[in-house]
């Protein structure tokens, strides 16, 4: 059974930093690119970033290049999201999912790890 | 950047037909997604590829893609489909979610 399960979360100021991750398991983790997705309260979903099988692509969205980076340990099939500067706007629930294989939908899903950035 | 327009909201009686919409620039040329999301829980893929189903999604979620619209169609519309539908595509190295639509059973 694939599962996918974030942590990390939690509240952080405006300006700090939090590192997300993503703990994989059922399925070959190696042989799909992930993916991150958030949902402020109450809004649509936006994705976030994703990465290559072996970590060698990654691309984000305009409004967390150069402040996150997305990563991956295929060792210990694990996704990760370093988020630094972080603003108000960046608050929600932050969800990890795996990239069908050939094409952009995101099959599984995370429970997701929800984010407040607030003084 | 490309965006992806949906109805905000789309209101079905049970047994019924619910269509869902979403419109982008040369949409047609591109592959569509729909996800499912109920509240408090993520999302769920109900089609992929514009028309394909996922293993265990009823057959009544069907799905086109033509010009600049692609489609969700909802046959015998039952009160456990009531729930938030985002489509989803790629476009210059970006994946784009629509809106979203809240689809309610009356």
């Amino acid at each position: 059974e694939v599962q996918l399960v974030e942590s990390g979360g939690g509240l952080v100021q405006p300006g700090g930093s939090l590192r997300l991750s993503c703990a994989a398991s059922g399925f070959t983790f190696s042989n799909y690119w992930m993916t991150w997705v958030r949902q402020a309260p109450g809004k649509g979903l936006e994705w976030v970033a994703n990465i290559k099988l072996d970590g060698s692509e990654k691309y984000y969205v305009d409004s967390v290049r150069g402040r996150f980076t997305i990563s991956r340990d295929n060792a210990k099939n694990s996704l990760y999201l370093q988020m630094n500067s972080l603003r108000a706007e960046d608050t929600a629930i932050y969800y990890c999912a795996r990239q069908s294989y050939g094409d952009y939908s995101n099959d599984y899903w995370g429970q997701g790890t929800l984010v407040t950035v607030s003084s | 950047s490309y965006e992806l327009t949906q109805p905000p909201s789309v209101s079905v009686s049970p047994g019924q037909t619910a269509s869902i919409t979403c419109s982008g620039d040369k949409l047609g040329h591109k592959d569509v997604h729909w996800y499912q999301q109920k509240p408090g829980q993520s999302p769920v893929l109900v089609i992929y590829q514009d028309t394909k189903r996922p293993s265990g999604i009823p057959e009544r979620f069907s799905g086109s893609n033509s010009v600049n619209t692609a489609t969700l169609t909802i046959s015998g519309t039952q009160a456990m489909d009531e729930a938030d539908y985002y489509c989803q595509a790629w476009d210059s190295s970006s994946v784009v979610f629509g809106g979203g639509t809240k689809l309610t059973v009356l």
